[in-house]
């Protein structure tokens, strides 16, 4: 059974760019969310989906965004991008919210 | 607001000695609490999932227990394999959302 799956792995940009996160979740798996995880704040979250709809919001600015497909995959996107927004973005999916949740191996984002 | 801390913060260890991590929390109706590992540079792997006091799991040389305000992860002669960082956390009923505590380092010395 393959694990959730999320590209690219690693990311360079530059200030005041965008970028884009994807995440496929485990199959049979309907509720996808978001950390951000960095040394100083921990893991993060972010938001959750589950069937095309956010059901919760961490408490980022509005540059944070997402999105889930019918197919259950998931994107995040990150505008004007500032250099504290550098950390590992993770990715996990559960069968319903509340039961154990499976990451990815997440994505590494550097802004420079 | 949901809490979750972790004590100590890292925990040195030789092979083969037992010992114990600590997660508190305080939750407003709690839904369930969950154990994870993490190796560096890599995402966090599940663990163990407790959903009532008194509850424990157990999994090759890790146990985990659970009562109404702390959680604890005991291991057993540990092996160097064993090193990583463990992360407690936990979600509340209808938050769809899991509230970290900072983890615990582990290391194991052969």
């Amino acid at each position: 059974k393959a694990g959730v799956t999320q590209t690219p792995r690693y990311l360079i940009k530059t200030r005041g760019q965008q970028v884009t996160l994807s995440c496929s979740p485990i199959s049979g798996h309907r509720s996808v969310s978001w950390y951000q995880q960095t040394p100083g704040q921990g893991l993060q979250f972010l938001f959750e989906y589950f069937s095309e709809t956010q059901r919760n919001k961490g408490n980022f600015p509005g540059r944070f965004s997402g999105r889930q497909f019918s197919n259950s995959r998931s994107e995040m996107n990150v505008s004007t991008l500032e250099l504290g927004d550098s950390a590992l973005y993770l990715c996990a999916s559960s069968f319903a919210g509340g039961t154990e949740a499976f990451f990815g191996q997440g994505t590494r984002l550097t802004v420079v | 607001e949901d809490q979750v801390t972790q004590s100590p913060e890292a925990l040195r260890l030789q092979e083969g000695e037992s010992s114990s991590l600590n997660c508190s929390y305080t939750v407003s109706g709690l839904r369930g609490l969950f154990w994870y590992r993490q190796d560096p540079g890599k995402g966090p792997e599940f663990l163990f999932t407790l959903y009532s006091a008194g509850e424990e799991k157990e999994k090759e040389r890790l146990k985990a227990t659970l009562t109404k305000k702390e959680s604890f992860l005991h291991i057993t002669a540990p092996k160097p394999e064993d090193s990583a960082t463990y992360l407690c956390a936990v979600e509340s009923q209808g938050a769809q959302k899991l509230v970290f505590g900072q983890g615990t380092r582990l290391t194991i010395n052969p």
